[in-house]
């Protein structure tokens, strides 16, 4: 159990749409990262936020946003959705920015796009 | 940008036995992060062992250990005394030391462990 609980678990969704991901860290986690893990394929960073800041991103398009709450939770926004976006979406979250933090992960939520 | 390759899609290893999974990554950094991570159904990744490049010696945890060799770029993983709870995908993933957020993930390899 590593604290960190995402929802909803499975959501499917038609090409155009927008979703919302959340996300819930353990307390004292301000430093919370979301990856995309295509069938089959490793995880992909999309990008990372301290203190409610982004302060780093992968190769992803605007149309990926987030925020993050001073309650320790946070969310991943995709607008105009594509086939392509069909996914599990990873959050995982750590204290700090320490390089060598572990990261906690939670279960996903797998997203089907149509 | 770093890459990370796990050219095992699939191992296979008989409970008690020992495996080993292989991984190489390519990076012009000196200083650098190295993790495996276990993926179960259950879809959670869990953190098995993490190496410090600039350390030698090689990282143990329990029934876990690497070999890493810096010079080939080489980060293999060893499960000894498998165990069927050990059934799983394993990711092997590289961090940077100076744009240090973002895990580089290998596609990872299906670890079968057969009674």
């Amino acid at each position: 159990e590593t604290g960190v609980t995402q929802s909803p678990t499975h959501l499917i969704k038609t090409r155009g749409q927008q979703v919302t991901l959340r996300c819930s860290s353990q307390s004292g986690h301000n430093t919370v990262s979301w990856y995309q893990q295509a069938l089959g394929q490793g995880p992909q960073f999309i990008f990372q936020y301290y203190r409610e800041e982004e302060n780093g991103r992968g190769n992803f398009p605007p149309r990926f946003s987030g925020l993050q709450f001073p309650n320790y939770s946070s969310e991943l926004n995709v607008n105009a959705l594509e086939l392509d976006d069909s996914a599990l979406y990873l959050c995982a979250s750590r204290p700090g920015t320490g390089i060598t933090g572990e990261l906690f992960f939670g279960e996903g939520s797998r997203l089907t796009v149509l | 940008a770093q890459t990370v390759t796990q050219s095992q899609p699939e191992m296979s290893v008989q409970e008690a036995e020992t495996v080993t999974l292989s991984c190489t990554y390519d990076t012009s950094e000196s200083d650098y992060y190295l993790f495996w991570y276990k993926q179960p159904p259950s879809r959670q990744m869990i953190l098995v062992i993490r190496q410090e490049a600039y350390k030698q010696q090689n990282a143990t945890e329990n029934r876990f250990s690497v070999n890493f060799q810096k010079a080939a770029k080489s980060f293999s993983l060893k499960i000894s005394d498998s165990q069927l709870g050990d059934a799983a995908m394993y990711f092997c993933a590289y961090r940077s030391a100076n744009s240090g957020y973002a895990l580089n993930f290998g596609k990872g390899t299906s670890l079968l462990v057969t009674p």
